[in-house]
This record gives structure tokens, C-alpha cells and sequence, in this order.
């Protein structure tokens, strides 16, 4: 079966950094998202990797091993604002998207 | 801009009813995707579109279904609502292999 692992909540304070972790266990590999979702709202894409190594955009990064079946989206000086669920997603060998459950991100003064 | 809709964005309807959810994107975006979200679940594939007049089950299909008439809109019709489908719907769209997906604001239907 097509298997996504992520944690389902974690703790941080503001102007922090956090790194939030995806494992994955899929029929091929063609890639793996990761978006942001508000309470309340749509997802919203934040980065994607395809090949192995880091990708940064701004405050954000993320990170891909195939060998491994990892990707961790890195999180620097977090703000109140970037509390949200975290969704990883990988596109499987037919081009279909498999979504991890979401890790619930909670920031603190 | 080009944008993708739901309506409605709230719906409360009883069991056994038919509903129906519409989803519209100006994308002009080949595939159009329906998902549901529940509590520790992550987003589950309903039906998907790759084009007119083309429709895909997904791994949740049962008791949903979908047509294709134009590449705008693919709407979700619930053919006999149950309680278990008490849930908030995601409409996505996407084009290309890489298949990164735009997101509607969702629908949230409750079924009592």
C-alpha cells in the first residue's frame, strides 16, 4: 500500500525554527509537494522537489532524499501568522497525488 | 485572474437527499480533482478529471459521482447523502505532469 507518515502536531515559538518531517512508502515517485493549510481554508502550495537536496524560498525550505523516502519542510524565524497545518504530498507513478493526514504546526509567544 | 469557485460554501441537507456540489475554474485547466477532508485524515480522492467528458473513480468514490461537460466545471453529485459523508470538500484543478494543484475555499456539507 501507498503509505504517508508525518507528525500530527508540533510545538514552536516565535522566531524559532522548526523542521516538520514526511516519510513515504508509494508505487513510484514523481515528485513531492508541500502546502499550507489555514483553519478554516484551502491548501496552498508552498514548495516542490522532484530531485535530491534542499530547495529554499525565503523562510522556508525543504529537503528531499528518494534513497531514503524523506522530504522535511524547514521553517525559520516563524511568525504567529504561520500557524496552519503542513500537508506533504508525493506524486505517485501514475501522476496521482498521495496526501500525508497533516501535521497541525502550533506557534507560541 | 483566473480563479477556481464552490458553491455552495455551506450546506446542510438530510440523509437520502441528493446534493449536488459545483466546482469552477478559469484556469483552463485540464484535470479537476474532488477531495475530502475529515479529522485525521489526510485529503481522500473522490473522482478526478484528466478532460471533457473523461471521469476517474478514486480510492472513495462510493455513493458520489461526477460528470464532464466542459472544462470549467465538474460538479459532485451525492446521489443518496449519508451521515459518514458529513464532511468538507476540496475541488482542485491542475495541468501538466507535475500536477500541482490549485485549491477551491472548499464546501462544507453537513448531513443530518
Amino acid at each position: 500500500g501507498q503509505n504517508i507518515d508525518q507528525p500530527t502536531e508540533m510545538t514552536a515559538t516565535e522566531g524559532a525554527i522548526v523542521q516538520i518531517n514526511c516519510t513515504y512508502q508509494t508505487s513510484g515517485f514523481n515528485g513531492l509537494f508541500w502546502y499550507q493549510q489555514h483553519a478554516g481554508e484551502a491548501p496552498t502550495f508552498l514548495s516542490y522537489n522532484v530531485l535530491d537536496g534542499l530547495e529554499e524560498k525565503g523562510r522556508f525550505s525543504s529537503f528531499l532524499s528518494r534513497s531514503k523516502g524523506y522530504s522535511y519542510l524547514l521553517l525559520k524565524e516563524l511568525q504567529m501568522k504561520d500557524s496552519a497545518s503542513y500537508l506533504c504530498a508525493v506524486v505517485d507513478s501514475n501522476y496521482q497525488l498521495i496526501w500525508g493526514a497533516g501535521t497541525k504546526l502550533i506557534i507560541k509567544p | 485572474d483566473a480563479e477556481i469557485t464552490q458553491s455552495p460554501r455551506h450546506k446542510i441537507t438530510e440523509t437520502g437527499r441528493q446534493v449536488t456540489l459545483a466546482c469552477h475554474q478559469t484556469w483552463n485547466h485540464n484535470n479537476m480533482f474532488w477531495y475530502r477532508q475529515d479529522l485525521g485524515h489526510g485529503l481522500r480522492l473522490i473522482h478526478y478529471s484528466y478532460g471533457v467528458q473523461d471521469t476517474n473513480k478514486g480510492e472513495v468514490s462510493d455513493g458520489y459521482s461526477v460528470s464532464r461537460s466542459n472544462t470549467e466545471d465538474l460538479p459532485l453529485t451525492l446521489e443518496s447523502a449519508a451521515s459518514s459523508q458529513t464532511s468538507v470538500y476540496f475541488c482542485a484543478s491542475s495541468v501538466g505532469e507535475r500536477n500541482e494543484q490549485f485549491f477551491g475555499p472548499g464546501t462544507r456539507l453537513t448531513v443530518l
